[in-house]
């Protein structure tokens, strides 16, 4: 079946510096969609990619879709304290929708 | 985003007995809604997608005597956990969607403790 791998599982970051998350799928996807979750609460979407290559910004996050539609990464570039939790991609492919393992951001003040 | 209210927010209960949760998407039309359970620091665990009117689909492993779904409308399904054990006990979240391939909005989760 389908499987997505997301590394790292943990990153300490000192607040400042950057972020990278990647994800990697078994299968061509579909599309792949980033949500976050912060520490006690449930996962928010935070953006959806479709096309090959694609590449989309949400103020200090960029995301990235691969050339093949097998991998993605999400950046954040200068962390703040604000963007702690954990990051997951969801790749659709063949009209499932799986979850990473996700990556859990700690960011030192 | 779309708003997804799941009630209630925290239950313990007594071992043997059962337990609804509901989750309801309040200003869309869900055509799809899913449960998932979550351990502490862990991924979602897809437990059963639900389509309005109609069965639920299971993940592989999952009882689907054990972990009752309904979907009566657009807006509401509920999971019931019968027969609750210790080993239930765990963070069960449902999200709604517009279908399968569309992003999904999340319910705030709730806590199970069977005692």
């Amino acid at each position: 079946g389908q499987q997505v791998m997301q590394i790292p599982q943990y990153q300490h970051v000192q607040e400042g510096e950057d972020f990278t998350t990647y994800c990697n799928s078994s299968t061509t996807l579909s599309n792949i969609q980033w949500y976050k979750q912060r520490p006690g609460g449930h996962p928010v979407f935070l953006i959806q990619l479709v096309k090959s290559g694609e590449v989309k910004k949400q103020k200090r996050l960029t995301f990235q879709f691969g050339e093949a539609k097998k991998n993605s990464s999400l950046h954040i570039t200068a962390t703040q304290t604000t963007d702690v939790g954990t990051y997951f991609c969801a790749g659709n492919a063949g009209n499932m929708l799986t979850f990473g393992g996700g990556t859990r951001l700690m960011v030192k003040p | 985003g779309a708003v997804v209210s799941q009630h209630p927010s925290r239950v313990i209960c007594k071992s043997g007995t059962s337990v609804k949760i509901e989750c309801r998407s309040l200003d869309f039309q869900a055509t799809t809604m899913f449960w998932y359970r979550q351990f502490p620091k862990q991924s979602l665990m897809l437990m059963a997608t639900s389509n309005e009117g109609s069965k639920a689909t299971y993940e592989q492993g999952v009882e689907k005597d054990k972990f009752l779904i309904n979907h009566a409308s657009l807006t509401l399904s509920t999971l019931t956990v019968t027969s609750a054990h210790p080993e239930d006990s765990s963070f069960y979240i449902c999200s709604a969607s517009r279908g399968r391939i569309y992003e999904q909005y999340f319910g705030p989760g709730t806590r199970l403790t069977v005692t």
